[in-house]
């Protein structure tokens, strides 16, 4: 089955800076790609996804990457705001194919947003 | 515009019991899908539903069941509670089963297990 490895686990960053979260994941069949946003006691949050037929999609501060060939993306935010710390998960899955195994997650990332 | 709707909230159980979640999905959803969260971890699939059939099911044991009534409300069962079962159990919906995408997600419900 699919694996996700996201990385890193721990990002702190000043008001401001720049934040970069970094997904890889094993089955190239993968094919939708989302990101959520999960605050403390809160449910997880879509903040932006990108299907494998797109490299690159922007939603004003956000920003994904996506590279097939080496099996990765990213999730770029731009002048983060303390409204942005949150633990971030990178997620992966098959659409279209028939199948149903669900999303497969990564880990999470706890983004700290220093002012 | 009603979301993701998940009961109870918050649930406390002893090792060998049985419970009961709930769970709403959004209006003109078909498909629920069922989470696990365990602290400090992603969600981990356990079944996804459409129409009232399993469409999918992650690396749980027969203890976890689940089903869809014809409203597309959907519940999930677990039996024999162990303690590790503590978790926040999400359900999410979504259009359709055909694909993954698009993934709704409710409050969640706290399970502890003692």
């Amino acid at each position: 089955g699919e694996n996700v490895e996201q990385h890193p686990s721990t990002l702190s960053v000043q008001e401001g800076d720049s934040a970069v979260i970094k997904c890889t994941y094993s089955d190239s069949a993968s094919n939708y790609f989302p990101w959520y946003k999960q605050e403390l006691g809160k449910r997880p949050q879509l903040i932006i996804d990108i299907r494998s037929n797109v490299g690159e999609k922007k939603d004003q501060r956000i920003a994904v990457t996506l590279n097939k060939t080496a099996k990765h993306f990213s999730l770029h935010i731009t002048e983060t705001q303390p409204e942005d710390s949150a633990v971030y998960f990178c997620a992966a899955s098959i659409i279209g194919g028939g199948g149903a195994d669900g999303l497969t997650f990564g880990k999470g990332t706890h983004l700290i947003i220093q002012p | 515009d009603a979301g993701v709707t998940q009961s109870p909230t918050h649930l406390i159980k002893t090792r060998g019991q049985h419970v009961t979640l709930r769970c709403s999905p959004i209006s003109g959803h078909k498909s629920v899908s069922w989470y696990q969260q365990v602290l400090g971890q992603g969600p981990q699939f356990i079944f996804q539903y459409y129409e009232k059939e399993e469409r999918g099911r992650g690396n749980f044991p027969d203890r976890f069941s689940a089903r869809q009534f014809p409203n597309y409300s959907s519940e999930l069962n677990v039996n024999a509670l162990l303690l590790g079962d503590s978790a926040l159990y999400l359900c999410a919906s979504s259009l359709d089963a055909y694909s993954s995408d698009t993934q709704y997600f409710g409050p969640g419900t706290r399970l502890t297990v003692l």
